[in-house]
């Protein structure tokens, strides 16, 4: 069964930092998405990551999956306030769509 | 350009009853997924549809099913509810649903289960 790992589940950043999540999963896959949700919010997509090595920016976000590794990292480059959301990352694995339990990002001034 | 609609917003019902929610995708998007997210079990992946077909389906009771229609339009239905079927349902839509394009997602509908 897939299973869908994301690190951490909670993080506090100060504004102007940078962090990573990881995204760790257990069996093969090609296809990896990132979104986000503010709070009382529905998604947003914000990546879409289809082959091993595949690199993805926009702005300050950006997106990388090693598919021999099953991971994928979501980083963030000098951290502003309206980053604050929860991430999930998502993995389908021939037809087998999991999510991973979401990252809430605070963004502190 | 209209977005992802789904309606109704939001939803109570008491256990036992059967409930039907409806997605409208962005024109000339055909595929519609449909998910489930809850603080306990967090999102889940109910099902694909495109071109009126189902093409996947996560793991939930047969209570749960769907359909769509020739103007992509999708509707899902959930039968005898339980009280663990409260939950924010969104509906998303893509160009094609090849799993390559990003999808849009509609403000979801909020079902309460007394």
């Amino acid at each position: 069964e897939l299973k869908v790992e994301q690190n951490p589940l909670f993080l506090s950043m100060q504004e102007g930092k940078n962090y990573t999540i990881y995204c760790n999963y257990s069996t093969t896959s090609d296809r990896l998405y990132w979104y986000r949700q503010d709070p009382g919010k529905s998604l947003e997509s914000l990546f879409v990551l289809l082959s091993n090595g595949a690199v993805k920016q926009e702005g300050r976000l950006m997106a990388s999956l090693d598919t021999k590794a099953r991971l994928s990292t979501l980083h963030i480059t000098a951290a502003v306030h309206d980053l604050s959301a929860t991430y999930f990352c998502a993995v389908d694995a021939y037809n087998d769509m999991r999510f991973g339990a979401g990252t809430r990002l605070t963004v502190k001034p | 350009k209209a977005g992802v609609t789904q309606t109704p917003r939001y939803l109570i019902k008491t256990r036992g009853q059967q409930v039907t929610l409806s997605c409208s995708p962005i024109s000339g998007h055909r595929s519609v997924s449909w998910y489930q997210q809850t603080p306990g079990q967090g999102l889940q992946f109910l099902f694909e549809y495109f071109s009126e077909t189902q093409r996947n389906k996560g793991n939930f009771p047969g209570r749960f099913s769907g359909r769509q229609f020739s103007n992509s339009r999708s509707e899902m239905n959930v039968s005898t509810l339980e009280l663990g079927d409260s939950a924010l349902y969104l509906c998303a839509s893509s160009l094609e649903g090849t799993g390559s394009q990003p999808q849009h997602f509609g403000d979801g509908t909020r079902l309460s289960i007394l």
